[in-house]
C-alpha cells in the first residue's frame, strides 16, 4: 500500500522569500510522484510530476521538486514566492496503474 | 473540450435522503475516480473505475455506490445520506501524459451538505 505524509499543515512566508514544502512517501513498488495545487475556491491542477530520470523536476510558476529515493522524499521548492502563490499544495503518489493517493495538504500563506 | 464536468456544484440534503453526483468527461479517458476533500485530510479516494463496466473501492467507499455504463460518465450515488458525508467531492479523469504517467484532470467540485 502507498501512503503520503506532508510534514507541514501550514507554511507562512513573506513575499520574495524562498519556501520548501515537505513530502514523504512510502511504497513497495516504483512510483510516480506529483504535486498538485488548489487555489482558493478552485479545483486541483498539476504543478509538476516525477516519472523517472533526473531527480530534479521543474514545474509551472517557477516551482521545482527533488526526488530523493533513499529518503523517500519529494520536497517542493520555490526560490522566491509571490502573493499569488497562496494556495493549498498536495503531494500525491501513484503506481503504474492509475490509483493516486494524496497527502493531507499544506496551506501556503504568502504575506506582503 | 469541456474536460471533466461535475453537477451539481452545490447541494443540501437531509439525513437519509439519496442523491447522485454526476461526472462526465469528453477526453476518452479510460480511468475515472471520485475523491472527497475534508479539512486537514487532503483528498481521499472513494471509488474508481478502469473502464466501462469495471469499478473498485478506494480508501473510503462506505456509503457510496458507483457504476460505469459508458466511458464518458461515472456517477456517484449516496443511497442514504449522513452528516459525515458533508464534504467537497471531486471527480477526476485519468489520462496518460506524453511521458506515460497517469495525470489526474479534476472537475470543479461539488459541495455537499447533509443536515
Amino acid at each position: 500500500a502507498q501512503s503520503v505524509t506532508q510534514l507541514d499543515s501550514q507554511v507562512p512566508v513573506f513575499e520574495e522569500a524562498p519556501v520548501e514544502l515537505r513530502c514523504n512517501y512510502s511504497s513497495s513498488v516504483s512510483v510516480y510522484l506529483f504535486w498538485y495545487v488548489q487555489y482558493p475556491n478552485q479545483g486541483l491542477q498539476l504543478l509538476l510530476k516525477y516519472l523517472s530520470g533526473s531527480t530534479l523536476v521543474k514545474g509551472i510558476n517557477g516551482f521545482e521538486a527533488e526526488f530523493n529515493k533513499s529518503q523517500t522524499s519529494f520536497h517542493l521548492r520555490k526560490p522566491s514566492v509571490h502573493i499569488s502563490d497562496t494556495a493549498e499544495y498536495f503531494c500525491a503518489v501513484s503506481d503504474e496503474g492509475f490509483k493516486t493517493i494524496f497527502g493531507a495538504g499544506t496551506r501556503l500563506f504568502v504575506k506582503a | 473540450n469541456a474536460g471533466v464536468t461535475q453537477t451539481p456544484k452545490f447541494q443540501v440534503l437531509k439525513t437519509g435522503q439519496s442523491m447522485t453526483l454526476q461526472c462526465a468527461q469528453d477526453m476518452n479517458h479510460e480511468y475515472m475516480s471520485w475523491y472527497r476533500q475534508d479539512p486537514g485530510m487532503g483528498l481521499r479516494l472513494i471509488h474508481y473505475s478502469v473502464g466501462a463496466g469495471i469499478t473498485d473501492q478506494g480508501e473510503v467507499p462506505n456509503g457510496y455506490n458507483v457504476s460505469r455504463s459508458t466511458t464518458e460518465d461515472f456517477p456517484l450515488r449516496l443511497l442514504s445520506a449522513a452528516p459525515s458525508q458533508t464534504s467537497v467531492y471531486f471527480c477526476a479523469s485519468i489520462g496518460k501524459s506524453s511521458s506515460g504517467a497517469n495525470v489526474l484532470t479534476f472537475g470543479a467540485g461539488s459541495r455537499l451538505t447533509v443536515l
